[in-house]
């Protein structure tokens, strides 16, 4: 089974502190993503990468930055944290692009709150 | 742009009853549709896929159907049960655009009363 897994359930931080949301993938999955759901809003593409140091710019990348140093891991970066980025925070990977038949598999989530 | 749309918002069921949960998308280019499941404060858990050249796709009690041409899926839940309580989301890939990325309805929110 694939295995998509988020550093932290739940993580508290502070305005214009700088924040980093690990995530780890087990499956060798050449696609990573990061998304934010809100209630209302539905879930939201802020980055994903298609491969070691390649990055894309989803629907909201706005305050958000993203790094890919090794297959397995994608971290999304809140470079000075703001209320408007209280959210929960979703990771996934699939295969690549090609294989258009290959689901996205997601973490459990950080549930991240700046006060 | 592809716009993703899930009605009803909240659906409240007896134990027992088989359902119809809908997805529909303005844009027909898809690779793909695929249905989710996600309990309270959890992340999301990927039900069926199906391709865009399939019709339809089974998994235990749930059926997948897709109608490209109308922008439609529906998604069926046989003899529901408590455990099914959950929301529901579609996601539809397209071709071109980002590369793999998914778009999402709002989705559906299950209630299976005992």
């Amino acid at each position: 089974d694939v295995k998509v897994t988020q550093s932290s359930r739940y993580l508290v931080k502070r305005t214009g502190e700088k924040v980093f949301l690990e995530c780890v993938q087990d499956m060798d999955h050449e696609n990573m993503f990061w998304y934010r759901q809100d209630p209302g809003l539905g879930l939201r593409l802020i980055y994903f990468s298609y491969d070691v140091k390649m990055k894309e710019k989803g629907d909201i990348p706005e305050g958000y930055s993203v790094s890919r140093e090794k297959k397995e891991r994608f971290s999304l970066i809140l470079e000075s944290a703001s209320t408007n980025q209280t959210s929960m925070y979703l990771c996934a990977s699939s295969l690549y692009q090609g294989a258009s038949n290959q689901p996205q598999h997601f973490g459990d989530g950080t549930r991240l709150s700046i006060l | 742009k592809q716009e993703v749309t899930q009605i009803p918002a909240a659906l409240s069921v007896p134990e027992g009853e088989n359902l119809v949960l809908n997805c529909s998308f303005t844009d027909s280019a898809i690779y793909n549709l695929q249905w989710f499941r996600q309990d309270p404060g959890k992340g999301l858990t990927s039900l069926l896929l199906i391709q865009s050249s399939q019709r339809e796709q089974t998994s235990g009690r749930l059926n997948a159907s897709l109608d490209k041409s109308s922008g439609r899926s529906t998604l069926y839940i046989a003899a529901s049960q408590p455990g099914d309580s959950a929301t529901y989301l579609c996601a539809v890939r397209n071709y071109g655009g980002s590369q793999g990325n998914l778009i999402f309805g709002k989705g559906t929110k299950l209630s299976v009363k005992p």
